[in-house]
């Protein structure tokens, strides 16, 4: 199984601020099979990037990903109030489908 | 809308079996993939299982192989999860999810509100 490793596993930052979540993959994922979702404290997750940099419909533009290979990141600029949540990185690249342990993004 | 809803989660003593339900709407079910997802109190997100277009292919995960097994009536809009011989580290949300295998290159782009399996003596 490809394992998904998230750093921070948690991160506290101000409305405005930048911030970038990065997920490291034990081997390399085809950029086409990562994705990122959001999930908010008693909801479910929320597909917010697929294909590392494509965003979902109805998306914020703040939103953005990149990488390849084994290095992949999520950036949010502009922090907004609406942002603070937990953020999993996940392939699907190679079956089983695995996810990163998540980043919180919580307010400073 | 589109729209899934879970159901059948519950209390169940170690060993025992639950189905769940997964009710789709607003989509044609039956041209997607789905799968199901759960998520122990305060860990993070652990694929379990998927099922083709018309139920012919399907994948579990180690953890659940030989003891759950995914079905769907695509007559009902519907996708099941039987779940037997029940352990502790089963207890968990249970989410389902719509697999966009086509253009979002195996995302789960639509997920249920989930439904809570608590597996206790």
């Amino acid at each position: 199984d490809i394992q998904m490793t998230q750093s921070p596993s948690s991160l506290s930052a101000s409305v405005g601020d930048s911030v970038t979540i990065t997920c490291r993959a034990s081997q390399s994922v085809n950029t086409r099979y990562l994705n990122w979702y959001q999930q908010k404290p008693g909801k479910a997750p929320k597909l917010l990037i697929y294909a590392t940099g494509s965003l979902q419909s109805g998306v914020p533009s703040r939103f953005s990903g990149g990488g390849s290979g084994t290095d992949f990141t999520l950036t949010i600029s502009s922090l907004q109030p609406d942002d603070f949540a937990t953020y999993h990185c996940q392939q699907s690249y190679s079956h089983p489908p695995t996810f990163g342990g998540g980043t919180k993004v919580e307010i400073k | 809308q589109v729209y899934l809803v879970e159901s059948g989660g519950g209390l169940v003593k170690p060993g025992g079996s639950l189905r769940l339900s997964c009710a789709a709407s607003g989509f044609s079910f039956s041209d997607y993939y789905m799968t199901w997802i759960r998520q122990a109190p305060g860990k993070g997100l652990e694929w379990i299982s998927y099922i083709s277009r018309n139920g012919d292919t399907i994948y579990y995960a180690g953890s659940v192989r030989g003891r759950f097994t995914v079905s769907r009536d695509n007559a009902r809009n519907s996708l099941y999860l039987q779940m037997n011989s029940l352990r502790v580290e089963d207890t968990a949300m249970y989410y389902c999810a719509r697999d966009e295998v086509v253009t979002a290159g195996d995302a789960f782009d639509i997920w249920g509100q989930g439904t809570m399996v608590t597996v206790s003596s």
